[in-house]
Order: structure tokens, then C-alpha cells, then sequence
């Protein structure tokens, strides 16, 4: 299994500024994706976070809202940028750990005023 | 497109009350369907992935089945300690990696 930790576990942010979480994963992992989920629903894939080079971005979501840097195996990084109330959710890193198995870290509960 | 729905949305339970849950799915190509428990404040946790037509998967009270439109996740003899809600997702074969979430079921149960 993989252990995945990540931070700020909450924060509440005025609009207008960035926020970067970061993601950890215990474990070198074939992939590393960024999910959302919104109060009450449920899960949305960001992008999958390319170790080296650009993310690879969903319909719906684009690079400069949602710069994502992976500079190892291990680490992942996500930066909410210029932020609105509509992005306020929990910000979820996964880590696939081989072909069948897929975990998730305990979320960034994010609010923006 | 990709599409999951789960169902019901919300199940109560008498400690005890076995019952099932339901993830329908349409796919061009199914992958992998994987399951997971989500508890308030948590990120979801992996319980199992199914690859085929006919699979099972068990773990503690709950047995995982595919058919090829839908999975059920079967909660045998439920404790209180089972109440979370439940998610399934699709890994299609056009889609790479990605992974598709249905709605979820909440899952209550009551001692």
C-alpha cells in the first residue's frame, strides 16, 4: 500500500490570492493525480501530474488556474491560483501504485472568502 | 462518455441488516472498477478493483461483483463501524488512467 500525506490539511484564503499544496507519497508511485471534491459530491480529476514535465490537464481546467509541478516520483505539488468562493472544496493527491490499486491522501479542505 | 451511477443515494441500516449497493456503469471498455470507502473528513480509502465479467472480491463484511453492466458491493451482517459512504469508479480503456467516480451511497448504520 501507499501512505499519502498532504498539506495544509484546511486553510481559508481571501479571493485574489494562491494557495500550493503539497503531496507526499511514502511510496514511488507509477502516477500522481489531482482530484476535486465539492461539498457533498463527488470526485472530479484535475490532472495527472507528469514527473519531469507539464501535467496533463481535464476538460474544464487549465494550467494557469491550476499550475501543478511533480519534480520526483514522490512529490506533487498543486497551486489554486487567484482564487474564487467557487474554488472552495477539497483538493484530493492519488498516487497509483501499480496497475490495480489507487490511493488517495486525506484532502486539502480549502475556503475562500 | 464515460458514465457511473450508484444507488441508493442513502441506505440506513439496523446493525445486522445485510443489504447491497449498486454501481452501474457505462464504459467504451472497461478496465478496472474499483471501490471505496470515503468517511467524513477523509480521503477515500481503496478497498478493492474488479476486472472482469463474474469477479468477486471480499474483505471483512463486504464482497465486491461485476457483472458486465454493473457491480453490487454487498455489506453482510453491517456494524456501525460500517457507516461511511461508498464509492465506485471506472477506469476506461480510452480514458488512460483516469478514473471515473459515481455519486456515492451513504451508508448508516445503526447499532
Amino acid at each position: 500500500s501507499a501512505v499519502i500525506s498532504q498539506k495544509p490539511s484546511r486553510d481559508i484564503c481571501q479571493r485574489g490570492t494562491s494557495l500550493t499544496i503539497q503531496c507526499q507519497v511514502d511510496s514511488q508511485v507509477t502516477m500522481m493525480f489531482w482530484y476535486r471534491q465539492q461539498p457533498g459530491q463527488s470526485l472530479t480529476l484535475i490532472a495527472t501530474a507528469n514527473q519531469g514535465s507539464e501535467a496533463t490537464y481535464e476538460s474544464g481546467f487549465v494550467i494557469d488556474k491550476f499550475p501543478i509541478s511533480r519534480p520526483n516520483l514522490t512529490f506533487s505539488t498543486l497551486t489554486v491560483s487567484n482564487m474564487s468562493p467557487e474554488d472552495s472544496s477539497i483538493y484530493l493527491c492519488s498516487g497509483r501504485l501499480a496497475a490495480d490499486t489507487q490511493y488517495f491522501g486525506p484532502g486539502t479542505r480549502l475556503t475562500v472568502l | 462518455e464515460d458514465q457511473v451511477t450508484q444507488s441508493p443515494e442513502a441506505l440506513r441500516l439496523q446493525e445486522g441488516e445485510s443489504s447491497s449497493l449498486n454501481c452501474s456503469y457505462t464504459v467504451s471498455g472497461l478496465r478496472g472498477l474499483f471501490w471505496y470507502r470515503q468517511d467524513p473528513g477523509k480521503g477515500p480509502e481503496f478497498l478493492f478493483t474488479l476486472y472482469s465479467a463474474g469477479e468477486e472480491k471480499e474483505k471483512e463484511r463486504l464482497k465486491a461483483t461485476l457483472t458486465k453492466k454493473e457491480s453490487f458491493l454487498h455489506i453482510t451482517a453491517p456494524k456501525p463501524e460500517d457507516s461511511a459512504t461508498y464509492l465506485c469508479a471506472v477506469q476506461a480503456e480510452a480514458a488512460g488512467n483516469k478514473l471515473t467516480f459515481g455519486g456515492g451511497t451513504r451508508v448508516l448504520v445503526k447499532p
